[in-house]
């Protein structure tokens, strides 16, 4: 089956530690990328990648760190320097940028 | 300064009756449009889109008009049913820029009562 996959669904992490949430598609896409979900907020972009080791950042992209060694992968670090890490933070991917995006479940991050 | 706009927070609608979920854009370069649908604590999924090129775009119970003059569109579901309760994301983009990702408005929460 086909689609875009996020773990852990719920993650939690204490004040001052960085932490990398996972993101993985098998749909062959070019593009993904991190939007970040806040109550009243819509969706706001982090970081998105057009293609392998290339990466650019997004609205909100201060305090996060990513990566695209591999298509399917696009790993989103929260670092300490996140100054309000809560939230739930989705991966998306699509055919190329510009396109409709396929999301996946989500990961909800609590820092304590 | 917001891109997209989704000004009405929530919408409540009785079952049966038609939905009307409106979005307004400033970026005059945006040229293609979607929906998505979300439900809490999942990701969005994919409704429908429309390009410039047309005012409407229809699928199934969902239609989507456009209209560029005034940088408005908006999302009609007939007939509502209660599992249409959930988020409603409008987004957009230039399709033919490289670079650009999906733009989204704040959401409107819809509400269908049976």
């Amino acid at each position: 089956d086909g689609g875009i996959t996020q773990s852990p669904k719920y993650l939690f992490r204490k004040e001052g530690q960085n932490v990398t949430l996972s993101c993985e598609q098998n749909l062959n896409h070019d593009a993904m990328y991190w939007y970040r979900q806040d109550p009243g907020q819509g969706l706001r972009l982090i970081y998105y990648s057009q293609i392998v080791n290339d990466f650019q950042k997004g609205d909100i992209a201060e305090g996060y760190s990513v990566s695209r060694e591999k298509k399917e992968s696009f790993p989103l670090t929260v670092t300490s320097a996140q100054k309000n890490p809560t939230a739930f933070y989705l991966c998306a991917s699509s055919i190329v940028m510009n396109t409709e995006a396929f999301f996946g479940q989500g990961t909800r991050l609590t820092v304590v | 300064d917001q891109q997209v706009k989704q000004n009405s927070p929530s919408l409540s609608v009785q079952e049966g009756r038609i939905s009307i979920l409106n979005c307004d854009y400033t970026n005059s370069m945006f040229d293609y449009f979607l929906w998505y649908k979300k439900y809490p604590a999942e990701g969005p999924t994919f409704l429908i889109s429309i390009s410039s090129i047309k005012d409407k775009n229809e699928d199934g119970r969902f239609t989507v008009f456009l209209n560029k003059s005034a940088k408005h569109l908006s999302l009609h579901i007939v007939p509502s049913q209660p599992g249409d309760s959930a988020v409603y994301f409008c987004a957009a983009t230039e399709a033919n820029q490289a670079g650009t990702a999906l733009i989204f408005g704040k959401g409107t929460t819809l509400s269908v009562s049976s």
